[in-house]
């Protein structure tokens, strides 16, 4: 059983598009993350939803936008892609976020994003 | 602001060899937790170990083992008689009370071991 999985794994399309990216976590955490890896590898974090309540939102261009429908769930919606959007996005869920450090996130397997 | 600095991009060894992956971290805050992930060639990345910052314990776990030194803001990995299988890339990672669920990554390390 996949804990955390995300659809699809590999992106291509071209600029100006709009493209959704999946997030399904299986582990009963009430925590979610979007993290963007870059091309030297470099891991920041983009969004983080506790119990579907947006509690982290680093600055990401709005064309950026994150949906979680319910717990088990955050999607990423990306509105007139960039070339500089190409990138390895990853989610990630932990136990509840409470005012104090995280528990540990555990990573799903990744979306290559190519934007042409 | 918290900081993790991994200093070494690549190391690179021959299988058996022990070798240590160095992070250094910066935090104003007498809370936080540090941790350690792989990221194999396949591209996921998986959770190694987490440690808090009231708990300066090593810790060893088979081949792996971790020294977490407060006085030098340093949480080191150390891999034992090392395997191709141990090639990925290691980032080291962590996480303030003061931000939340906030992981600040360094900047990885790409550890290959050649047979």
């Amino acid at each position: 059983d996949t804990a955390v999985s995300q659809t699809p794994k590999y992106l291509v399309t071209q600029m100006g598009n709009d493209k959704s990216i999946k997030c399904e976590q299986n582990l009963g955490h009430d925590t979610m993350y979007w993290y963007k890896q870059d091309s030297k590898k470099f891991l920041k974090i983009m969004f983080s939803y506790n119990n579907k309540e947006l509690i982290i939102n680093e600055t990401v261009p709005n064309r950026f936008s994150p949906k979680s429908p319910d717990k088990a769930h955050l999607n990423l919606h990306i509105n007139s892609l960039e070339l500089g959007d190409s990138a390895v996005y990853f989610c990630a869920s932990s136990r509840q976020a409470s005012a104090g450090p995280t528990d540990t996130q555990y990573f799903g397997p990744g979306t290559r994003l190519t934007v042409l | 602001a918290q900081k993790v600095t991994q200093a070494q991009t690549e190391i690179s060894v021959v299988e058996k060899e022990d070798v240590t992956l160095d992070c250094v971290y910066e935090t104003r805050d007498t809370t936080y937790y540090l941790f350690w992930y792989k990221q194999p060639p396949s591209g996921e990345l998986v959770f190694l170990i987490r440690r808090n910052s009231f708990d300066e314990q090593n810790e060893i776990s088979g081949r792996y083992s971790w020294n977490f030194q407060k006085s030098t803001s340093s949480f080191n990995f150390t891999i034992t008689a090392s395997q191709v299988v141990d090639s990925a890339v290691y980032f080291c990672a962590l996480s303030e009370e003061t931000s939340g669920s906030r992981l600040t990554f360094g900047e990885g390390t790409q550890l290959t071991v050649n047979p």
